[in-house]
């Protein structure tokens, strides 16, 4: 176990609903990621924590919603998704440096694999 | 795009042969990373190379990074079964900015 874990891990859902990906870390890390991974494409960052606070946004549409209560926990909310959205959705923890060169070394979770009808 | 292009997409062995993969990338970098992910599962990391190194071993991985070409290798020796998996290069640049490419499914036979 890499010591960060996801639940739910598989999840249908329908356009209309709206449900939220949870992400836990206890590796005392203060950075968090979320992440979407589709067939046939790169890994694609969404969002990251850095001290709790969102450094970065990489054009999500407002349908995904993250939220992070502290430096362990870390939220993808969700409503009316598309079936486009349905992927395997990897949440990671690294710890930042301070200053000079950065070497994070990220450790992910399990994935929550979403699909939607 | 600044994201790592990882060659060949598929890869299929023997049991006991070397497997090499190869990663591009097009910025400059602070690191690159080799991850590996099991169907299904969260990716693990491997090794990390810094841009001032040029090669690094870890076990029965070799990794080597030429900035000049904005290329790396990761080379498995005596591959096993359960090296089976996809395998990923990720680069972070000097904004300590993340990018995964497509990654490389490798297979080994038994």
């Amino acid at each position: 176990e890499t010591g960060v874990t996801q639940t739910p891990r598989h999840l249908v859902m329908g356009m209309t609903n709206k449900k939220s990906l949870k992400c836990e870390q206890h590796l005392g890390h203060n950075a968090m990621y979320w992440y979407k991974q589709s067939a046939k494409k790169p890994l694609e960052l969404m969002f990251v924590y850095n001290f709790k606070e969102q450094t970065e946004n990489n054009s999500v549409p407002s349908r995904f919603s993250p939220e992070c209560p502290n430096s362990s926990h870390l939220f993808l909310h969700l409503h009316t998704l598309q079936p486009e959205d349905s992927a395997l959705y990897l949440c990671a923890s690294s710890q930042r440096t301070s200053g000079g060169i950065s070497t994070d070394t990220q450790y992910f979770g399990p994935g929550t694999r979403l699909t939607v009808l | 795009s600044q994201q790592g292009e990882e060659d060949p997409q598929a890869l299929s062995i023997q049991e006991g042969e070397n497997a090499t993969m190869n990663c591009s990338y097009k910025t400059s970098i602070n690191n690159l990373q080799w991850y590996r992910q099991n169907s299904g599962r969260g990716l693990v990391h491997l090794i990390l190379i810094r841009s001032n190194e040029r090669e690094k071993h870890s076990g029965r991985l070799r990794v080597t990074l030429d900035t000049s070409k904005k290329s790396s290798s990761l080379l498995i020796t005596a591959s096993r079964a359960a090296d089976t998996a996809s395998y990923f290069c990720a680069t972070q640049n000097t904004g300590n900015q993340f990018y995964f490419g497509t990654g490389t499914s490798l297979t080994v036979i038994p």
